[in-house]
């Protein structure tokens, strides 16, 4: 079965600094694996993919992370944080069928 | 940029009543879901649906749910009976080929009284 685990359920961190969020996953083939971001009372929006090829995939708003098949990881990184970032990130892995299973959510403190 | 639209926004519903939630997919997307997320939880997976049948299911997804592409647009999810523990926030998502990642639109919250 897969599974997304995010270990860090809050973080907070000063803006201008930098930011990783922690995201392990299990699947038993190649995975596709996501980050998708959440606003309040806003819908999921896509940060970046992984699918295949480079390891080191860059996304949206400034934001790339990395995978590591051999730590089954797929963490999110950012250089410098706005206080706009403020938000919840969701990692979620899925194969190339169907169903994304989500992990249970970072929620990301931006403090001025 | 082509968006995923869901309506409404918010729908309060008695329990026990039925409710259908709405969704416009991409036009161009071939693959269509549902997934929900109970207040503080987790986003769930519920069912996907493609060439007009469903392709997966969740346990979540029982005889009290089904899902419906009436038309070339729409895409909807009906609850038959609604519980007090079908309160969330119902997302659609569709994406256009299976490599391609799933577009979710702003969510449907739904409160059952």
């Amino acid at each position: 079965a897969q599974s997304v685990t995010q270990p860090d359920i809050h973080i907070t961190v000063s803006e201008g600094a930098s930011l990783e969020l922690r995201c392990n996953y299990s699947y038993g083939a190649t995975p596709y694996l996501f980050w998708y971001v959440q606003s309040p009372g806003q819908g999921l929006q896509l940060l970046l993919k992984y699918f295949s090829g480079d390891t080191l995939v860059q996304g949206i708003k400034g934001f790339e992370a990395e995978f590591k098949r051999s730590q089954s990881s797929f963490n999110l990184r950012k250089p410098s944080v706005h206080w706009s970032d403020a938000a919840e990130y969701f990692c979620a892995v899925g194969g190339g069928g169907n169903k994304l299973t989500f992990g249970t959510g970072t929620q990301l403190k931006v403090e001025l | 940029e082509p968006e995923v639209t869901q309506t409404p926004s918010h729908q309060v519903t008695q329990m026990g009543q039925e409710v259908i939630l709405r969704c416009v997919p991409i036009s161009n997307h071939l693959y269509f879901y549902w997934y929900r997320q109970i207040l503080g939880q987790k986003v769930e997976f519920l069912v996907s649906f493609y060439n007009n049948e469903i392709s997966e299911k969740s346990e979540i997804f029982d005889d009290q749910f089904s899902v419906e592409r009436p038309d070339g647009s729409n895409f909807t999810l009906k609850i038959r009976s609604t519980k007090l523990e079908d309160s969330a926030m119902y997302f659609c998502a569709s994406r256009r080929i299976s490599n391609q990642p799933q577009h979710f639109g702003d969510g449907t919250r739904l409160s059952i009284l």
